[in-house]
């Protein structure tokens, strides 16, 4: 079974503050994904990254994707309160399982 | 948004009793998913749909069974409810598998078992 594992579980900063949450796994997984979910809603997609090493920027969010396929971490610049939400990563593996796992996800609180 | 819908979204029902929750989708994606949330453990996933009738086991499938007779629509059915299945229910669905492309989430079903 893949696990993922994320850090840290939760998360209180500042307005204007910087962060990073880590999401990692000794497994090799061929893609990764990150969701944002608000309270009473299902999660929505951030960001996909497929290669090792990549980085992808989404506004102030800078995703990364480990060399080796096996972790991931997600920066959060100057957070705003609009960014308050459970952040989950996902993997999709090289197994025949079709389906993402999912990490236990962060979550994040920005106080004004 | 796409479309996925999941019913009831809120139900409570006594221990014992058989409970079937609802995904419909409109998007004519091949898979569906059903996973649960509860604190600390992120999504994890019940059971899959890649196909009508096509279905497999996830990571926590014990007391749980689906069914998928037309691609629209996917059932969970909670066979007899137990206290430890009070979660919360999420249908995902995505065209083509788990492989670098969106997965679309309902909204959730909030289920307590008393």
């Amino acid at each position: 079974t893949q696990l993922l594992e994320q850090s840290p579980q939760f998360l209180s900063i500042q307005e204007g503050e910087n962060l990073t949450v880590y999401c990692n796994s000794s497994s090799v997984f061929s893609s990764l994904q990150w969701y944002r979910q608000e309270p009473g809603e299902g999660p929505v997609l951030l960001v996909t990254v497929v290669t090792g090493g990549e980085v992808k920027k989404l506004k102030r969010l800078t995703f990364q994707f480990g060399d080796a396929r096996k972790d991931s971490s997600l920066h959060i610049t100057a957070a705003q309160p609009g960014d308050t939400g459970l952040y989950l990563c996902a993997g999709a593996g090289d197994t025949g399982r079709r389906a993402l796992t999912f990490g236990s996800g962060t979550r994040l609180q920005v106080q004004p | 948004d796409a479309g996925i819908t999941q019913s009831p979204r809120h139900k409570v029902t006594e221990t014992g009793t058989p409970v079937t929750l609802r995904c419909h989708q409109t998007e004519n994606h091949r898979y569906m998913y059903w996973y649960r949330q509860d604190p600390g453990h992120g999504l994890r996933l019940i059971h899959y749909s890649y196909g009508v009738k096509d279905t497999d086991k996830g990571e926590v499938s014990d007391g749980y069974s689906v069914s998928r007779s037309k691609t629209e629509d996917f059932l969970l059915t909670l066979e007899s409810a137990t206290s430890s299945q009070t979660s919360v229910y999420f249908c995902a669905i995505s065209e083509t598998g788990p492989w670098g492309t969106e997965a679309f989430f309902g909204q959730g079903t909030r289920l307590t078992v008393v």
